[in-house]
């Protein structure tokens, strides 16, 4: 079993939805999340980044965190096509280095 | 363009030869991981440097070995190369603390 499972999509939503993506995880160690995203095989960007439970917002990008229940969120308000790219939720702690452990992404599709 | 500088973008090579992949980090940044990109596997950790010395070690083959350099480059080294090699191999780059990292554009390794 992964450490951190991700539903691999893909995910098609009209423009201007609410978009939610998520991912679980097995190792409570896990100190810092985030999101990255991905488009066509390019160097992954990084969009949040959020230590310890709680939530984040930035412009239309919300993240959450729940650490009781390992599990994160990523949501995108007013989706545009420009935010089609693979979404990759990726965690770590201080205990290894702060190497990252991804999941393995979600496809995402914003049709017009 | 995100700061972390890979070369070469593109690489084809023949199994069993051996390839170096190059990766300059962000100014002002001590850390270097290195990541391997497969379709069936996703985004894994490979190995991480700080300010020239190894700091954590992930699912890297003993065919494969790293180093940075005292002016913070850092190059892998994959020997004996195998079909099975073929993926992206990307670098990031961060201060060294929790922070997420900047990930280069990747260097796609063709194995023939």
């Amino acid at each position: 079993q992964k450490e951190v499972e991700q539903d691999p999509g893909p995910l098609s939503v009209p423009e201007g939805a609410i978009v939610s993506l998520n991912c679980t995880y097995s190792n409570s160690a896990f100190q810092y999340f985030m999101w990255y995203r991905q488009y066509s095989r390019k160097g992954p960007e990084l969009l949040m980044y959020t230590y310890s439970s709680g939530n984040k917002e930035d412009g239309r990008f919300t993240a959450q965190v729940d650490k009781s229940s390992k599990y994160i969120s990523l949501f995108i308000r007013d989706s545009q096509p420009s935010d089609s790219a693979t979404y990759l939720c990726a965690m770590s702690n201080s205990n290894s280095g702060y190497a990252l452990n991804f999941g393995k992404g979600t496809s995402l599709l914003v049709t017009p | 363009d995100s700061g972390v500088t890979q070369t070469p973008k593109h690489l084809i090579t023949a199994t069993g030869q051996r390839v170096t992949l190059r990766c300059s980090p962000r100014s002002g940044d001590l850390s270097v991981y290195w990541y391997q990109q497969s379709l069936d596997q996703g985004l894994q950790f490979l190995i991480q440097y700080y300010n020239g010395e190894e700091r954590a070690k992930g699912n890297i083959l003993e065919r494969f070995s790293a180093q940075q350099f005292p002016d913070l480059h850092s190059e892998l080294n994959l020997s004996s190369l195998e079909l099975g090699d073929s993926a992206l191999y990307f670098c990031a780059s961060s201060t060294g603390r929790s922070g997420g990292y900047t990930f280069g554009s990747g260097t796609r390794l063709t194995v023939v």
